[in-house]
């Protein structure tokens, strides 16, 4: 496609729910990035994938959090066991390649009860 | 790691009045800036950057950010503002590592 992808728009979840957040990036975009953004903050980095490999995972914020890309191109974030402060909006980018600009997805806005 | 500091959190602005936005960070090294913006119910999306070369770049509808290493800096400019400009600014640094950090943003409100 055109841009970047991210499904679903909007997500209410109940507290201890587990859900799943889809990325489909640019095509032939190495670069993957994940960001979480809460209201008023800026994008917070999350993690990183270069093609399937996750090369960096610093930034998730608990075990709760685990990222995959298993073919290199669709990105999946899951979380478990939600909690209300996992409420933000999560951001999907991606890119041709190391330090290069970053090109963004509408995000996945997660609102959890 | 690096990190980025937006001075202005919300700025108001008649149409037509220069606008310069403030963006330090900190990071010895060399490093690609960005500024992104995010227009009302939009995505972010690049209005410029600056990888090397002439510090003076520019972007897209008229902005120019200008890159001091002196100062650690990435101020955004532009001389006359629109009623379309309001939307939230976010100055972003990369250190070639993939680990972007992002600012806090600021938000630009131009009064018609």
């Amino acid at each position: 496609g055109a841009g970047v992808s991210q499904s679903p728009r909007y997500k209410v979840a109940k507290r201890g729910q587990d859900v799943a957040l889809r990325c489909d990036p640019i095509s032939g975009h190495v670069s993957l990035f994940w960001y979480q953004q809460a209201l008023g903050q800026g994008p917070e980095f999350l993690t990183y994938f270069q093609n399937e490999a996750q090369l960096d995972k610093s930034g998730l914020p608990s075990d709760r959090f685990f990222a995959e890309r298993p073919e290199g191109s669709v990105s999946t974030l899951k979380i478990q066991r939600t909690q209300q402060e996992d409420s933000a909006v999560y951001l999907c980018a991606c890119g041709p390649g190391v330090g290069e600009t970053q090109y963004f997805g509408p995000g996945t806005r997660l609102l959890v009860l | 790691a690096q990190s980025v500091s937006q001075h202005n959190h919300h700025v108001i602005l008649s149409e037509a009045a220069s606008l310069e936005l403030g963006c330090n960070y900190s990071y010895g090294g060399t490093v690609n800036l960005f500024w992104y913006v995010q227009y009302p119910g939009q995505h972010l999306q690049l209005l410029l950057k600056y990888f090397s070369g002439d510090p003076l770049v520019k972007g897209i509808k008229g902005f120019e950010a200008e890159f001091i290493k002196s100062k650690f800096s990435f101020n955004l400019r532009k001389p006359s503002v629109q009623w379309s400009d309001t939307a939230e600014y976010f100055c972003a640094v990369n250190a070639y590592n993939n680990d972007m950090r992002f600012g806090a943003g600021t938000r630009l409100t131009v009064k018609p």
